[in-house]
């Protein structure tokens, strides 16, 4: 099993530019995370899903969007980028009944410019 | 609102030297909590959790109810240690209940 996969793995983009983060998991997992990680602010949840074509907004969802159009995969999107969206983004899934251990992907590092 | 706190960003100690990483916990209820950990170039794994009250690569976590901490402890580091630490907690009741993390502290060993 791969686990949870990202792409891409690095990405620069211009302000005002759009563009779409993948995840995938192939453990069959109900529940799937988007984190951004910064320095000296921890792991910041994006928004959540509780299962397919369902999605919640976390504690910083502005100036994303995501859809959860498979199981499987956990699309998020930028809509028009900024710097300040300069971060590592994470993806995590787990099952329902394992809410606590959450398998993260690699992160995509992101730059804004 | 749960909110972890993890009042040090960075500590540093030479190989040997005792670890202890601090966690303190706001929540009105029984939460579960857990360390997470991210090792250089790594993805954040689970480390342990504390209703298993396991030791995991010799370090241990207890849960303090009264002073509502969940400290990480490591009698002796080593320079595979080094890395980020996240406390974490989660309501054990609810319906999508989520971890809420700590900011982290980056652990780092020195020879």
């Amino acid at each position: 099993n791969a686990g949870v996969t990202q792409t891409p793995k690095f990405r620069v983009l211009k302000t005002g530019q759009s563009m779409t983060l993948l995840c995938a998991q192939d453990m069959n997992h109900e529940y799937m995370y988007w984190y951004r990680q910064d320095p000296g602010m921890g792991l910041r949840l994006i928004h959540y899903s509780v299962g397919e074509g369902t999605t919640a907004k976390g504690e910083v969802p502005d100036g994303y969007n995501v859809s959860r159009l498979k199981k499987q995969n956990f699309l998020l999107g930028l809509e028009s980028a900024a710097p300040s969206q300069t971060s590592v983004y994470f993806c995590a899934s787990s099952s329902p009944t394992g809410q606590e251990t959450q398998y993260f992907g690699p992160g995509t590092r992101l730059l804004v410019l | 609102a749960q909110r972890v706190t993890q009042p040090e960003k960075l500590l540093s100690v030479f190989k040997g030297a005792p670890v202890e990483l601090k966690c303190n916990y706001s929540y009105s209820g029984s939460p579960e909590l857990f360390w997470y950990v991210q090792y250089s170039r790594q993805r954040l794994q689970l480390l342990l959790r504390h209703i298993s009250r396991e030791s995991i690569k010799g370090f241990t976590a207890d849960l303090n109810k009264g002073e509502t901490s969940f400290h990480l402890k490591k009698p002796f580091a080593q320079e595979e240690d080094s890395a980020m630490y996240y406390c974490a907690l989660i309501r054990p009741t609810g319906a999508n209940s989520k971890l809420t993390f700590g900011k982290g502290i980056t652990l780092s060993v020195r020879p």
